[in-house]
């Protein structure tokens, strides 16, 4: 197990409807990288998180939004939710660090949302 | 634009066997790349990674290889095991943002 914890694991909404998905970092973590995951496909990148500001964005609407918070835990949030939402959500924490290229990005288990 | 892409999506191999897994990708200015495992209701599970100034890496029984010649990278799983059924991909990082392939399904049978 990697320490990240998502909640919930499983979700049904219908379309236009909003969403929250919630995050827990691995502790001492201070980036957050949010990834859908449609069935069949790799992950794709949403946006990354540290230190509260967003700091990355991938090809996706401004109705995808999140939040990171003091203790680093994060929040996806999907506005006016499209049937092409319905998909495995990932979050992952990584400790960013000065001067390293890349931080190794510790998944959770996902939430599985189902939009009707 | 820049992709990852995988050769085949479901490879079978018998139980003992040798798997390799393939991987191409578009951008040839990558320089670093991992693979991952994901099991079924699990996230992605990291395995091994390479950066671009080397042509191989080991693990414990996986080997990653690299061809930045042709953009393609593939991982080797020695002695195969029936826990190593999964989904692999091959991701490539870039600025810090992981840029994942579709995916190749490993069925291990006895």
């Amino acid at each position: 197990e990697t320490g990240v914890t998502q909640s919930p694991t499983h979700l049904i909404k219908t379309r236009g409807q909003q969403v929250t998905l919630r995050c827990s970092s691995q502790s001492g973590h201070n980036t957050v990288s949010w990834y859908q995951q449609a069935l069949g496909q790799g992950p794709q990148f949403i946006f990354q998180y540290y230190r509260e500001e967003e700091n990355g964005r991938g090809n996706f609407p401004p109705r995808f939004s999140g939040l990171q918070f003091p203790n680093y835990s994060s929040e996806l949030n999907v506005n006016a939710l499209e049937l092409d939402d319905s998909a495995l959500y990932l979050c992952a924490s990584s400790l960013a660090m000065a001067g390293s290229s890349y931080n190794e990005q510790f998944f959770g288990p996902g939430t599985r949302l189902t939009v009707l | 634009g820049e992709s990852v892409g995988l050769h085949l999506p479901t490879l079978s191999v018998q139980e003992g066997d040798n798997s390799i897994i393939n991987c191409a990708y578009s951008n040839s200015a990558s320089d670093y790349f991992i693979w991952y495992k994901q099991e079924s209701g699990k996230g992605p599970q990291f395995i091994i990674d390479i950066r671009s100034n080397m042509d191989k890496r080991q693990g414990q029984r996986v080997t990653v290889l690299l061809n930045k010649t042709v953009k393609h990278l593939s991982l080797q799983i020695a002695a195969t095991q029936p826990g190593d059924s999964a989904v692999y991909f091959c991701a490539d990082e870039n600025t810090d943002k992981l840029i994942f392939g579709t995916g190749t399904r490993l069925q291990v049978f006895p």
